[in-house]
C-alpha cells in the first residue's frame, strides 16, 4: 500500500540554524500538509500546497517557514532560524481533493532545538 | 474561529466494553475525521464522514450535522485499541484538531 515517508526520523539542531525536513507524499496526490505536534499538545496545522503554491497558511506559519516541491516527489519544509519553541514532531500529509479525500500522514520528524 | 472539544479525555476501560468518545465542533465544516494516534506517535485515519454513519470492523462513526456532534464507538474493546483518538475537522484544505482522547483498554 503507497505510504507517505519522512526524513529524517529525527533531527537535533542548534538554536538559530536552519532544518530542512522532508516528506515523500502518495504519488498520485495533488495536496500536501505540514502539521506540528509540541510534546503534550494537540496537532497543529502549519500550510497546505496546490498546484507549486501555498494553498493556505496558518498564523504559526511565519517567515521563518518555508515549503517547495523542488521536483516530482519530494516536498520540504525549511525553517530559517530555529527557535527552542519549534522543537516538537512534524508530520507530513498528502491527499486528493482535501474536501472529499482522507489524508494520509508521514510517520513524522521529531525535531530537537537546543 | 473553528474550534473542536472531545470528551472524555481520558478514558479506561476493560477488555470487551463498549466504547464512545465524543466530539462537537463550532463551525460548518466540509467533512469530519477521527484518526488515530499511536503510542510512537503515528498518525492514521480512521473515518472520514460528512453525513450518517459509517463502520469499519468494530470501529462505527456518527455525525449529526444539525447539532455539529460527532462520535466514535468502539465494539468489544481489546487491550491494542489502546491509543489517543482525535476529532479533527475539515475546512479549506486543513485540518483543524481536538486535542484527543486517551483511551486505554485493560485486560
Amino acid at each position: 500500500e503507497p505510504e507517505v515517508t519522512q526524513t529524517p526520523s529525527h533531527q537535533v539542531t542548534q538554536m538559530g540554524q536552519e532544518v530542512i525536513l522532508r516528506c515523500v507524499p502518495i504519488s498520485n496526490h495533488l495536496y500536501f500538509y505540514w502539521y506540528r505536534q509540541i510534546l503534550g499538545q494537540k496537532v497543529e496545522f502549519l500550510v497546505s500546497f496546490y498546484n507549486n503554491e501555498i494553498s493556505e497558511k496558518s498564523e504559526i506559519f511565519d517567515d521563518q517557514f518555508s515549503v517547495e516541491r523542488p521536483d516530482g516527489s519530494n516536498f520540504t519544509l525549511k525553517i530559517r532560524s530555529t527557535k527552542l519553541e519549534d522543537s516538537a514532531m512534524y508530520f507530513c500529509a498528502s491527499s486528493g481533493e482535501p474536501r472529499t479525500d482522507t489524508q494520509y500522514f508521514g510517520p513524522g520528524t521529531r525535531l530537537t532545538v537546543l | 474561529k473553528n474550534e473542536v472539544e472531545q470528551s472524555p479525555q481520558n478514558l479506561t476501560a476493560q477488555e470487551g466494553e463498549f466504547i464512545t468518545i465524543n466530539c462537537s465542533y463550532s463551525v460548518g465544516i466540509s467533512a469530519l475525521h477521527w484518526l488515530q494516534q499511536h503510542p510512537g506517535g503515528g498518525i492514521v485515519s480512521l473515518f472520514m464522514l460528512s453525513s450518517g454513519k459509517k463502520k469499519h470492523g468494530r470501529l462505527i462513526a456518527t455525525i449529526n450535522i444539525q447539532e455539529k456532534h460527532s462520535s466514535l464507538h468502539i465494539t468489544a474493546s481489546h487491550p491494542r485499541d489502546s491509543a489517543v483518538y482525535i476529532c479533527a475537522e475539515t475546512s479549506g484544505s486543513r485540518l483543524t484538531f481536538g486535542e484527543g482522547t486517551q483511551l486505554t483498554v485493560n485486560p
